[in-house]
């Protein structure tokens, strides 16, 4: 079946430094990858998408690159600051047929100090 | 423009007890779809419904749970003799078909005591 299979947290970073969150999905037909964050105690916000192989997601200094040939959309970010702490989802959606559910990974939680 | 609303935000039950959670989803939005966030893990499928109808339930799990989307009012997300296993964060998300988008709720807090 589909799987997200994303690195486990936490990860702990200074204000500054640079993210990479790892995910590698696999799946029997052709995915759209999705970031979804989610802070304490609210729902799931959507972060940033790519539907097709080499699109390229953004938002909010976030970015992600769909990679089929490896199977993975990793997120980054080249500065990341208190308020980005939060838990942070990778998920993929198949687009044909009534396959229109999303599956998740586990989640990866951010924590970023001082 | 009100987004996606779930109520309660926080429900506690003791065992034995009915747990019903609300889902109105976005305005123009027909399409309903419920998820489970158990303590510490990602989000999994529940089921996906339409106005009168369920579209795919293969999340449910067989006894306990069932989901209804009327034509008219809120999705509703029905546990009965709810144990403590059941103990979760309920998402519903809407969109305005199966290709679409979704937007999630915040969320119901169910704790089962």
């Amino acid at each position: 079946g589909d799987s997200v299979t994303q690195m486990e947290g936490p990860v702990t970073l200074s204000e500054e430094a640079f993210l990479t969150i790892n995910c590698t999905y696999t799946a029997t037909g052709y995915p759209s990858l999705f970031w979804y964050v989610q802070y304490p105690g609210e729902g799931l916000q959507l972060l940033l998408k790519a539907t097709k192989a080499d699109d390229k997601g953004s938002n909010k200094g976030f970015e992600a690159t769909y990679r089929k040939e490896t199977t993975s959309f990793h997120l980054e970010k080249g500065s990341v600051q208190v308020s980005d702490s939060a838990v942070y989802f990778c998920a993929l959606r198949l687009t044909t047929g009534t396959a229109s559910k999303l599956t998740f990974g586990t989640g990866t939680r951010l924590q970023v100090t001082l | 423009n009100a987004g996606v609303m779930q109520n309660p935000r926080h429900l506690v039950r003791r065992r034995g007890q009915e747990a019903r959670l609300r889902c109105s989803p976005m305005k123009g939005h027909s399409h309903v779809y419920w998820y489970r966030q158990l303590p510490e893990e990602g989000l999994k499928f529940m089921v996906y419904l339409q106005k009168e109808n369920i579209i795919d339930e293969s999340g449910m799990p067989k006894e306990r749970f069932s989901a209804e989307f009327p034509k008219e009012g809120p999705s509703i997300l029905r546990i009965q003799q709810v144990v403590r296993g059941d103990s979760a964060a309920y998402f519903c998300a809407s969109s305005r078909g199966g290709q679409f988008g979704y937007t999630f709720g915040s969320g119901t807090r169910l704790t089962v005591v």
